[in-house]
């Protein structure tokens, strides 16, 4: 079945870059994405690739995609305190025009 | 500001009563999708619109869930004989027509059941 895992925590140094990991195992995914959940807020979709892409850059963002191991990053530059969120990566499957499938969200916290 | 409502924010039941959610979607936005998210949980989906046309639902929604969208804008979900288990966000998103690719996500109903 459709699959998506991440780890739980990261904590970064204020000016330092983040890296977020995550791993899927829907082979055909069409498009991933990155989005971000502050406290008591809804969901914003911070940037997204198409499957056959393996580099995403948008400004402060890097989205490295590496579709052999169903492995995808999100690479935050400069991390800013405003950058304290969860983070959820999330795939649409090829199996279903419709649903998006997300991971269980990755809390960054910057360290001053 | 993703410009998808939903009302209300916030809700407080006694278990085995009944709730119902709105959501408001963007405007001209055809399709629209419920999801649920419980603490440290990333948003599970539940079930899907195009139009006025539920066109999947998940095993997560069970008989006591039920979904509208009677003219194809706004939906309702209703929760009958709320469960402690229902406790949770109930998150609603929309897409436009044609192969978009981007859900844009409303603020959340919060449940909680006692």
């Amino acid at each position: 079945g459709e699959d998506v895992e991440q780890s739980l925590f990261l904590s970064v140094r204020e000016g330092d870059s983040s890296v977020i990991n995550c791993t899927y195992t829907d082979s055909s995914s069409t498009y991933l994405y990155w989005y971000k959940q502050e406290p008591g807020a809804g969901l914003q979709l911070l940037t997204y690739i198409f499957s056959n892409m393996d580099m995403k850059q948008d400004q402060r963002l890097t989205v490295l995609l590496n579709k052999k191991d169903k492995h995808l990053s999100l690479r935050i530059a400069d991390t800013q305190t405003g950058d304290s969120a969860i983070y959820f990566c999330a795939e649409k499957g090829h199996s279903s025009a419709s649903k998006i499938i997300f991971g269980s969200g990755t809390r960054l916290s910057i360290r001053p | 500001d993703t410009g998808v409502s939903q009302d209300p924010r916030h809700k407080i039941t006694k278990r085995g009563q009944n709730v119902t959610f709105r959501c408001d979607p963007i405007s001209e936005h055809n399709r629209l999708y419920w999801y649920r998210q419980t603490l440290g949980q990333g948003p599970e989906f539940l079930t899907y619109f195009q139009n006025e046309a539920q066109l999947e639902k998940s095993r997560l929604l069970s008989d006591r869930f039920s979904a509208e969208r009677p003219k194809g804008s706004f939906s309702t979900l209703e929760i009958q004989r709320t469960e402690q288990g229902d406790s949770a966000m109930y998150l609603c998103a929309s897409t436009p027509a044609g192969t978009s690719e981007t859900q844009y996500f409303g603020p959340g109903t919060r449940l909680l059941v006692l």
